[in-house]
């Protein structure tokens, strides 16, 4: 299994671009979840989604939106990038149901790296 | 949601036990107490995870009073390898779950 995986690596947008994060898993995990990491602070949820054509907004939600069309796909959409959006993007998954409730463990992906200028 | 709070850093040298201990005095019933190791660069990676009483694994403890209003993380024979934030987080499903700041572990040789 390659586990959850994201990409890219590394992007710099000028103010105004957009752009589109892609997260793949291949656990079939129903859960899935976007967070941003700001240098020296914890992640922040960005969006997160229970299983298929199911989202939901987290804590920092404004300036991104999300679809999950399918259970392995979490893409990270950006409309107009603005400075403010200059982050470490991380895609994380998990498989919860009725006998695992409360025993949420996450798996994240390497992160994207992204400047906006 | 549960706040959880822990010390923002702590020291130690190679071999030596630590224990990170987490304050969450408003954890509900149904709250699991999970335990996150993050490297720079990299997304965090589980470590444990408990309900009460203690938990014990290949990498870690965790330890849980009765009142469950708080758990302590112990590392045996700590490594300069062991270097690395690490974060404490309650709740029941990820979405209830909060990152905070969390314990930045320096292992000095």
């Amino acid at each position: 299994n390659a586990g959850v995986t994201q990409t890219p690596k590394f992007r710099i947008l000028k103010i105004g671009q957009s752009m589109t994060l892609q997260c793949a898993q291949d656990m079939n995990h129903n859960y899935m979840y976007w967070y941003r990491q700001d240098p020296g602070m914890g992640l922040k949820l960005i969006y997160y989604s229970v299983g298929a054509g199911i989202t939901d907004k987290g804590e920092v939600p404004n300036g991104y939106n999300v679809s999950r069309s399918t259970t392995e796909d979490f893409p990270l959409r950006l409309e107009l990038a603005a400075p403010s959006q200059t982050s470490v993007y991380f895609c994380a998954s998990s498989y919860l149901s009725d006998s695992r409730v409360g025993r949420d463990t996450q798996y994240f992906g390497p992160g994207t790296r992204l400047t906006v200028l | 949601l549960a706040k959880t709070t822990q010390p923002i850093s702590m020291d130690s040298y190679e071999g030596q036990e630590v224990n990170i201990t987490c304050s969450h005095n408003n954890i509900a019933t149904n709250d699991y107490i999970t335990w996150y190791q993050q490297f720079p660069s990299q997304g965090p990676r589980f470590i444990i995870q408990g309900y009460k009483t203690k938990v014990t694994n290949e990498v870690a403890s965790l330890f849980i009073p009765a009142d469950r209003k708080s758990s302590t993380l112990s590392l045996p024979r700590v490594s300069l390898s062991d270097t690395a934030v690490y974060y404490c987080l309650v709740g029941d499903k990820g979405n209830d779950m909060r990152f905070g700041a969390g314990t930045r572990l320096t292992v000095k040789p």
